[in-house]
């Protein structure tokens, strides 16, 4: 049972560039979600989905789509990089919290923007 | 929305000795939890605690929530307890629900 996974565990871009992270589930999750954590801060959410062909925006959506297209995967896009993207990027998923869910984190994305 | 405060930010001990975190919230929850983040990254479910208390090894956690607090209890901490320690409550708007976080308490245990 693999989890979260997500791919590239490391990148680089440059300024302008563009990527697109990938993050997988196999739990069958319907929630998942996007977050970042920039270095000494907590985690703040940039996208969020309840369900293939549903998404909605979190806290901190600029810069970023998603499309959720299966239940397993959620990928992030990150067009026109920018040095405010230099963070390290969760992936997570989980069944609805009000049923008395946990949430489950992928190992994190670290990105660099130069 | 909700807002979640955790304290100290930071917190230095020797090993061996004990620690209380602490996590306030604005607002009533039925879905509590907490995190310890490793030295390289790795986010790690500790409990789910809505309420009451529950024990894991040299950890515990006790959640009030008709008072909006929760606390993380580490006994004998040893090195290996270092890192950053996350509070995060669910919030539900409009059919959906996500997890807020606090900013964690920076715990670092010296041998």
């Amino acid at each position: 049972n693999a989890g979260v996974t997500q791919t590239p565990k490391f990148r680089i871009l440059k300024i302008g560039q563009s990527m697109t992270l990938q993050c997988t589930q196999d739990m069958n999750h319907n929630y998942m979600y996007w977050y970042r954590q920039d270095p000494g801060m907590g985690l703040k959410l940039i996208y969020y989905s309840v369900g293939a062909g549903i998404t909605d925006k979190g806290e901190v959506p600029n810069g970023y789509n998603v499309s959720r297209s299966t239940t397993e995967d959620f990928p992030l896009r990150l067009e026109l990089a920018a040095p405010s993207q230099t963070s390290v990027y969760f992936c997570a998923s989980s069944d609805p919290f009000w049923s008395g869910n946990t949430i489950y984190f992928g190992e994190g994305s670290w990105l660099t923007v130069v | 929305g909700i807002q979640v405060e955790q304290s100290p930010p930071d917190l230095i001990l020797q090993e061996g000795a004990n620690s209380t975190l602490r996590c306030n919230f604005s607002d009533s929850v039925n879905n509590l939890q907490w995190f310890h983040q490793n030295p390289w990254g790795q986010l790690i479910n500790l409990f789910y605690i809505p309420s009451g208390t529950k024990q894991n090894g040299r950890l515990s956690a006790t959640t009030v929530a008709t008072e909006r607090y929760s606390l993380l209890y580490i006994s004998s901490s040893q090195t290996t307890d270092s890192g950053v320690y996350f509070c995060a409550v669910a919030e539900r708007r409009g059919g959906s629900e996500k997890l807020v976080f606090g900013k964690g308490t920076k715990l670092t245990v010296n041998p």
